[in-house]
């Protein structure tokens, strides 16, 4: 099975700063990598696929880049709704795999 | 659009068959996923289920795999999940999730609200 390793575990930060979560795979997966959030008590939330198109609907302060085994998530400017748990997902192989999650913090 | 039922408290090595109900789109032309959270813990896949021009078939993670079984009903627009043999750890929220293709990898785009199972004698 791939892994898939996120860091940090958890961020914390300011409303307006810019913040970068990482996440790497055990093995190439290509650009077949999809981005979530979640927020406590909810359903994740589809940000991100084939590593940097944004789906329908999510605010461009939103990034994603990578190819291979290293990708980052990138926010360019924190605001209040941001702070969740984000977590990336390998959709190159089945068993589909996710990262442990990043819990991004208010500072 | 996705609303998963059935989920509940279970004692170890009873079944539980859980449903996702679907609306808003083509039921049949998605193929569709189990995904599961235990409490305070990360995202694990379970398995999913071909559209059935793709002959229906299944595919499951290692931790479920002879114990779970996906099935979908295109006639009610319905995707099931059936535990059998269910242990402690099985206990999470299920969520069932839409694949959208994009070049022949799918990922998961719409999510249900999740359905509690606890599995505790």
């Amino acid at each position: 099975d791939i892994q898939m390793t996120q860091s940090p575990s958890t961020l914390s930060a300011y409303v307006g700063d810019r913040v970068t979560i990482t996440c790497r795979a055990s093995q190439s997966i290509s650009s077949w990598l999809a981005w979530y959030q979640q927020k406590p008590g909810k359903a994740p939330k589809f940000l991100i696929y084939k590593a940097s198109t944004l789906e329908t609907g999510v605010p461009s302060r939103f990034s994603g880049i990578g190819y291979g085994t290293e990708f980052t998530l990138t926010i360019s400017s924190l605001q209040p709704e941001d702070f969740a748990t984000y977590y990336c997902q390998q959709y190159y192989t089945y068993p589909y795999t996710f990262g442990q999650g990043t819990k991004l913090e208010i500072k | 659009q996705l609303a998963e039922s059935g989920g509940g408290l279970v004692q170890p090595g009873r079944s539980l068959r859980l449903s996702c109900t679907t609306s808003g789109f083509i039921f049949g032309d998605y193929a569709m996923s189990w995904v599961r959270q235990a409490p305070g813990k990360g995202l694990e896949w379970v398995g999913f289920i071909r559209r059935n021009a793709y002959g229906g078939t299944t595919e499951y993670a290692a931790s479920v795999k002879g114990r779970f079984t996906i099935s979908r009903d295109d006639s009610k627009s319905i995707a099931y999940l059936q535990m059998n043999s269910l242990k402690t750890e099985d206990t999470a929220i299920y969520y069932c999730t839409r694949h959208i293709p994009v070049a022949g990898h799918d990922a998961l785009d719409i999510w249900g609200q999740g359905t509690r199972v606890i599995v505790s004698s």
